[in-house]
């Protein structure tokens, strides 16, 4: 199957900062990524589409201007969350679609465990 | 938006038992894959199956799209399956999925 892999898998960090995750489609392009979220013991919300070469789409209630989602190449997506804050620690996964196919089959990375202390 | 509902939420077998997961979709689908999301998050994807039947080792998958479910099994369980199953679907065409509410099965020995 298609590769997607994040970085980083773990970040603490103190309230008031911002972290970058990075999100990297490895040998195919994808023009499309989706940011979720994943809450202790919930189910994954998806938080955004990061669309190459133009503006991402942010679903309902999702802040964009504390979630920037920045789509700068075909192989890779970024999500920073701006002035964290400890309600914003959470598991954020990224995906893309499995490459040269109309199935729109997704293929997710490992994750990124963000702690906000 | 589309509801996604899984069932049963938890399931806890012995070592070898079989089971079976549900999940019920509310609108019709194009794309419905099934994951498993192993203890330290990753999610695995086990079968894209929007219909029909799949078969891979001691997992199988059924979805009947006319009636808006699918269903996963799991054969002669190991302590290696447990964890949280997702179901999640979507329009298709590399669009978003909205995943379904999980089922948390723990395998013991």
């Amino acid at each position: 199957g298609a590769v997607v892999s994040q970085h980083p898998s773990r970040v603490i960090c103190k309230s008031g900062t911002s972290v970058k995750i990075e999100c990297r489609s490895l040998d195919f392009q994808a023009t499309t990524m989706f940011w979720y979220r994943q809450f202790p013991k919930q189910s994954l919300m998806l938080m955004a589409t990061s669309n190459e070469g133009s503006k991402a789409t942010y679903e309902q209630g999702v802040e964009k201007d504390k979630f920037l989602i920045n789509h700068a190449s075909l192989t890779l997506s970024t999500l920073t969350v701006t002035s964290a804050h400890p309600e914003d620690s959470s598991f954020y996964i990224c995906s893309a679609p499995r490459p040269a196919s109309n199935t729109g089959e997704l293929f997710f990375g490992e994750g990124s465990r963000l702690t906000v202390l | 938006g589309i509801q996604v509902e899984q069932s049963p939420p938890d399931l806890i077998l012995q070592e070898g038992a079989n089971s079976t997961l549900r999940c019920n979709f509310s609108d019709s689908v194009n794309n419905l894959q099934w994951f498993h999301q192993n203890p330290w998050g990753q999610l695995i994807n086990l079968f894209y199956i929007p219909s029909g039947t799949k078969q891979n080792g001691r997992l199988s998958a059924t979805t009947v799209a006319t009636e808006r479910y699918s269903l996963l099994y799991i054969s002669s369980s190991q302590t290696t399956d447990s964890g949280v199953y997702f179901c999640a679907v979507g329009p298709g065409g590399g669009n978003k999925l909205t995943f379904g509410t999980g089922t948390q099965l723990k395998v013991e020995l």
